[in-house]
């Protein structure tokens, strides 16, 4: 069974543009998470999709969203990206709400 | 202050030495789970522990879930320059209902 794979994997934007990330689960998997990471913060969550609803958010501003489509993949969008916004953004998935999460490779945003 | 304390932060070792990491929460844990990351990298899933005391172990690697101490423990026998990464514990803890992890310890064995 194929893993969970994010697109693209390495992304370089300056600062006041958009992102759009991708991540598809596992298949089979109906939860996606969305994560940041960064060298201070650690990681930190930011938002979970499940049957394309969101179901919990995390402390990030509202430039930070994200959908989830019927196949259960899912998208989670950054406008106006800040220098600060450079991270590893991981995506992972689950059977269910609350089960173990397997992540992706994760997309490397340098925001310049 | 973080809800998920790892420590050590870093650690180096021989090969062939054994080694601890702990993970302590300061809520109540529902269920705790064990990550490796090589750098910029996904987490590999590595082992969940549900409330009770639970013990896994896996290959050389084995945790155990201390629900008085709200802690859980990761022990590698053994260690080999494979073990290398980062190792991250994430919680379901009380009052939340998103993954909280923890900032993670760094591995390094060395021959």
């Amino acid at each position: 069974k194929a893993g969970v794979t994010q697109t693209p994997r390495y992304l370089i934007k300056t600062r006041g543009q958009q992102v759009t990330l991708s991540c598809s689960p596992i298949s089979g998997h109906r939860s996606v998470s969305w994560y940041q990471q960064t060298p201070g913060q650690g990681l930190q969550f930011l938002f979970e999709y499940f049957s394309e609803t969101q179901r919990n958010k995390g402390n990030f501003p509202g430039r930070f969203s994200g959908r989830q489509f019927s196949n259960s993949r899912s998208e989670m969008n950054v406008s106006t990206l800040e220098l600060g916004d450079s991270a590893l953004y991981l995506c992972a998935s689950s059977i269910l709400t609350g089960n173990e999460q397997y992540f992706g490779p994760g997309t490397r945003l340098t925001v310049t | 202050s973080q809800e998920l304390e790892q420590s050590p932060q870093s650690l180096i070792v021989q090969e062939g030495k054994n080694l601890t990491i702990n993970c302590t929460s300061s809520k109540t844990l529902y269920g705790l789970y064990w990550y490796k990351q090589k750098y910029g990298e996904g987490l590999i899933f590595l082992m969940m522990l549900q409330k009770g005391g639970e013990e896994k172990s896996h290959e050389k690697i084995t945790a155990k879930l201390d629900e008085k101490k709200q802690q859980s423990s990761l022990h590698i026998t053994a260690s080999q320059p494979s073990h290398a990464g980062i190792y991250l514990c994430g919680a379901d803890i009380i009052d939340t209902d998103k993954l909280i992890f923890g900032t993670g310890t760094r591995l390094q064995v060395f021959p």
